[in-house]
């Protein structure tokens, strides 16, 4: 089976930097994707680690460390607007399988 | 170029009725998805298409929801007859490419409450 492990709320105040931790475990681990939903909106695609390392993309960032099965997001210069709920997720494990498992998800809530 | 649609964004029904949900995804996107979060709980994989076939089904937690892909276009997902544990809210997610899997186009989502 697999199973995603994330904090289920994390709080920082506005300018700050967060990072959002996820383990996994899954049999066969193709990488790693992580997804922003804000309150009643539509999951968004972040960023996707298939190899080791962190990938940067503006003030977000992502890192995977495979032989750790860890992952995490981190979230710089913190803004109000980054309230929202942040998921993992990897590629279900079957061969053949093309969904997505996610996380239950971490809310961050940035304060003033 | 519009983003995944969905319709309606929210349903209010007894339990033993039926409903409809519909899914318009980024046209040319071949991949559609189906999952659904309750609770506030994680999002859950409901099935799969790939045009008009269904790649994955895995998902569908009983016989009493059925989705179809007409055409490879737009897709609808029935549920009948709801029970009170069908409460929740239902994504479609559409994506197309290399990055196909892990790049995924979400919808609104429809609020569903079964009463």
């Amino acid at each position: 089976g697999q199973s995603l492990e994330q904090p289920s709320e994390v709080t920082a105040v506005e300018g700050a930097i967060v990072q959002i931790n996820c383990t996994y475990q899954t049999s066969g681990f193709y990488g790693l994707s992580w997804y922003q939903q804000h309150d009643g909106g539509a999951p968004t695609f972040l960023s996707y680690n298939a190899l080791d390392g962190l990938e940067e993309t503006g003030r977000f960032s992502s890192f995977l460390s495979r032989s750790d099965s860890y992952g995490y997001l981190l979230l710089q210069e913190l803004q109000m607007k980054d309230s929202a709920s942040y998921f993992c997720a990897v590629r279900a494990g079957d061969t053949g399988r093309r969904a997505l498992t996610f996380g239950s998800g971490t809310r961050l809530q940035v304060q003033p | 170029e519009a983003g995944v649609t969905q319709f309606p964004s929210h349903s209010v029904i007894e339990k033993g009725q039926t409903v409809t949900l519909r899914c318009d995804p980024i046209s040319g996107h071949d991949n559609l998805y189906w999952y659904r979060r309750v609770m506030g709980k994680e999002i859950k994989f409901l099935l799969h298409f790939v045009k008009e076939s269904k790649q994955d089904e895995s998902g569908m937690p009983n016989n009493r929801f059925l989705a179809e892909r007409t055409g490879g276009t737009y897709s609808t997902l029935k549920v009948q007859p709801a029970e009170l544990e069908d409460s929740g809210v239902y994504f479609c997610a559409s994506s197309q490419g290399r990055l196909a899997i892990y790049e995924q186009y979400f919808g609104p989502g429809t609020r569903l409450t079964v009463t």
